[in-house]
């Protein structure tokens, strides 16, 4: 099984400021895909095959990485950002999530 | 549009079992595997399982193998997952999902595992 190592756990960012999430494999992936929930919700796919946009997220949002190691950078912390974002891989059965990143805004 | 359409809440008693589902509509059933993940109240995202509609194949996380069994009604355009033998560790709200990449969720069903 791969596991998925998130750090920050937990953050709380300006708005304005710059925020980077990553996401630790404990096996080389082909891509990462990464999802925004919001309290009470489901999760929303936010950026897939590492790099690409889900429709809707803003530009703000950029997604990097190979091998083991992937992030999530958001260039301009807004309000709505506030939420827990979790890494996902799908290279191998069975799928695995991060333990997720609460982002919190300052 | 595609929805996924799950069953309602659930409060069940240690030992029993629960069955919810997951009713697809906006595409073609069989074409996408229905996924199933598990989120404990305050934590994180965890994959139980999928099964592919066409045929009825399935696989499970290990930890889930003889908690979880996933089945799916094509006259219906239903997916299902039974829980047997509940404990507290089984309260949790509970979600399906398909598409290559995750791409659409179910709004989540509550089991609440409570005497």
């Amino acid at each position: 099984e791969i596991v998925l190592t998130q750090s920050p756990t937990t953050m709380a960012a300006s708005p304005g400021e710059k925020v980077t999430i990553t996401c630790r494999a404990s096996s080389s992936v082909s891509y990462m895909h990464w999802f925004q929930q919001k309290s009470g919700t489901s999760p929303k796919p936010w950026i897939y095959d590492t790099s690409k946009l889900a429709s809707g997220v803003p530009d703000r949002f950029s997604g990097s990485g190979s091998g083991t190691s992937y992030s999530l950078t958001i260039s301009s912390m807004e309000a709505e950002d506030a939420a827990t974002y979790y890494c996902l891989q799908r290279s191998s059965y069975p799928r695995t999530f991060g333990g997720g990143t609460k982002l919190e805004l300052k | 549009e595609v929805l996924l359409q799950q069953s309602g809440a659930e409060l069940v008693r240690p030992g029993s079992s629960v069955k919810i589902s997951c009713k697809a509509s906006g595409y073609t059933f069989t074409d996408y595997y229905m996924h199933w993940v598990k989120q404990r109240p305050e934590q994180g995202l965890v994959w139980i399982g999928r099964i592919n509609p066409a045929n009825g194949n399935t696989v499970y996380a290990e930890k889930f193998k003889s908690k979880a069994t996933l089945t799916a009604d094509k006259s219906s355009n239903t997916a299902y997952m039974q829980l047997s033998s509940l404990t507290s560790e089984d309260t949790a709200t509970y979600f399906c999902t398909i598409g290559y990449y995750f791409d659409y969720w179910g709004q989540g069903v509550m089991v609440t595992v409570s005497s």
